[in-house]
């Protein structure tokens, strides 16, 4: 079985600049989660969704960040403008379904200068 | 607000000794709490997981107690190995939503 594939691995970029992560999850699972783990700390859950509609977004900064999945399957997140704060290991994970354990890609590091 | 308690930040055992890692949390809609393993560059990875109707779980070396009571659960590492090194996380999950919830990662380190 294919893993949670995650694209790119690391990106640097400047701030005020505009930054897009993508991710492909297992074939078949039907949630996706977006997580921020920053340096030290534990993975911090953005945007879930179930197929390609929005279950959980309370924690993702709508000012900044905006995400969507296309045809249930694909993901992109994305940062405009970027800041400082937001440099971080962001970790695309996904899930056959309520009731089932969370599969994590290796993550994008995002270093914002 | 930090939903899921963790500690210590850090830990370091000898090889062959015993690795404890406490969490605690308030949310009594949770009803998962599974353990992740995160080696460098690499995605948390799941290790072992249990529900709250159990009191102990065990696989292999790795262990989870559960106190439902207490609203606490522990990870013991029998054993400890080298290949152990890597920051440890619990999570919980909140029932019927499948939305999980991570402490803030404990750094073990074995020493041959």
């Amino acid at each position: 079985e294919a893993g949670v594939a995650q694209s790119p691995r690391y990106k640097i970029i400047e701030k005020r600049q505009s930054v897009a992560f993508w991710c492909n999850p297992i074939s078949g699972h039907a949630t996706l989660y977006w997580y921020q783990q920053i340096l030290g700390q534990g993975p911090k859950l953005l945007i879930q969704f179930q197929n390609n509609g929005v279950v959980d977004d309370s924690q993702l900064p709508k000012d900044r960040f905006s995400a969507e999945r296309l045809k249930g399957v694909d993901s992109t997140l994305k940062i405009q403008p970027a800041k400082l704060e937001d440099s971080a290991v962001y970790l695309c994970a996904s899930s056959l379904g309520v009731g089932s354990p969370l599969h994590f890609g290796n993550g994008t590091r995002l270093t914002v200068t | 607000q930090q939903q899921v308690k963790q500690s210590p930040q850090s830990l370091i055992v000898q090889k062959g000794g015993i690795s404890i890692i406490n969490c605690a949390y308030e949310n009594t809609a949770f009803d998962y709490f599974p353990w992740y393993q995160q080696f460098p560059g690499k995605g948390p990875a799941l290790l072992i997981a249990i529900r709250p109707d159990v009191s102990e779980k065990k696989e292999g070396r790795f262990t989870i107690s559960f106190n439902k009571s207490a609203k606490q659960f522990s990870l013991h590492i029998m054993d400890s190995q080298p290949g152990d090194s890597a920051t440890n996380f619990c999570a919980a999950r909140v029932g019927g939503g499948n939305q999980f919830y991570f402490g803030t990662g404990t750094s073990l380190t074995v020493i041959p």
